[in-house]
């Protein structure tokens, strides 16, 4: 079974500081994306990473993908509060899960002027 | 383009009723999902649909759960009867396509139901 971990749960930040979200996941991963939830709302597709090594960036947020060590991390650079929202990371995974996402159970960010 | 559409958005209903929600995807595509996210939980996946059949239904409770997609447009999901477990918020997403660079999900608002 596929399992994915997110940490940490809940982070709460500064403005302007850097800090790193991490996703480890259990199997082999065809596939892993990164989403935004804001309260109330629905999720927002933000990075989709496709073979190891693959670095996406969009604004202050860098994904990027260690297909070996089963590991993506969501970084934020010089954070804005705009950026206070909950993110998941989801893995695909033909060949140990059918081709279904599995999500992490989110990291809540907040972020603090 | 228009989003994923789904109602209603809030439903207060008591234990051993039913209810049934309602997604409209984005035109053309041809993959729709259906979620189910309790509070301080990611999505987990209930039923995935290539266009009016079931891709995969492993995780959806078939005792009390059932979706149907005619025509392989809109899609309902249904609960009868409803369980105090069943509180949660009911995401439904679609994609172009299921495999290969177009599965991008776009994700609807979401129903938020309430059992009593």
């Amino acid at each position: 079974e596929l399992k994915v971990e997110q940490n940490p749960l809940f982070l709460s930040m500064q403005e302007g500081k850097n800090y790193t979200i991490y996703c480890n996941y259990s199997t082999t991963s065809d596939r892993l994306y990164w989403y935004r939830q804001d309260p109330g709302k629905s999720l927002e597709s933000l990075f989709v990473l496709l073979s190891n090594g693959a670095v996406k960036q969009e604004g202050r947020l860098m994904a990027s993908l260690d297909t070996k060590a089963r590991l993506s991390t969501l970084h934020i650079t010089a954070a804005v509060h705009d950026l206070s929202a909950t993110y998941f990371c989801a893995v695909k995974s033909w060949t140990t899960n059918a081709g279904k996402s599995t999500f992490g159970d989110g990291t809540t960010l907040t972020v603090k002027p | 383009e228009a989003g994923v559409a789904q109602s209603p958005r809030y439903k207060i209903i008591e234990k051993r009723q039913s209810v049934a929600f309602w997604c409209n995807p984005i035109s053309g595509h041809a993959t729709l999902y259906w979620y189910q996210q309790i509070l301080g939980q990611g999505p987990k996946l209930l039923i995935q649909f290539q266009n009016n059949g079931v891709v995969d239904d492993s995780q959806l409770p078939k005792d009390r759960f059932s979706a149907e997609r005619l025509k392989g447009v809109d899609s309902t999901l249904k609960i009868q009867p409803a369980k105090l477990e069943d509180s949660a918020v009911y995401l439904c997403a679609s994609s172009f396509t299921g495999t290969g660079t177009t599965d991008t999900q776009y994700f609807g608002p979401g129903t938020r139901l309430t059992v009593l």
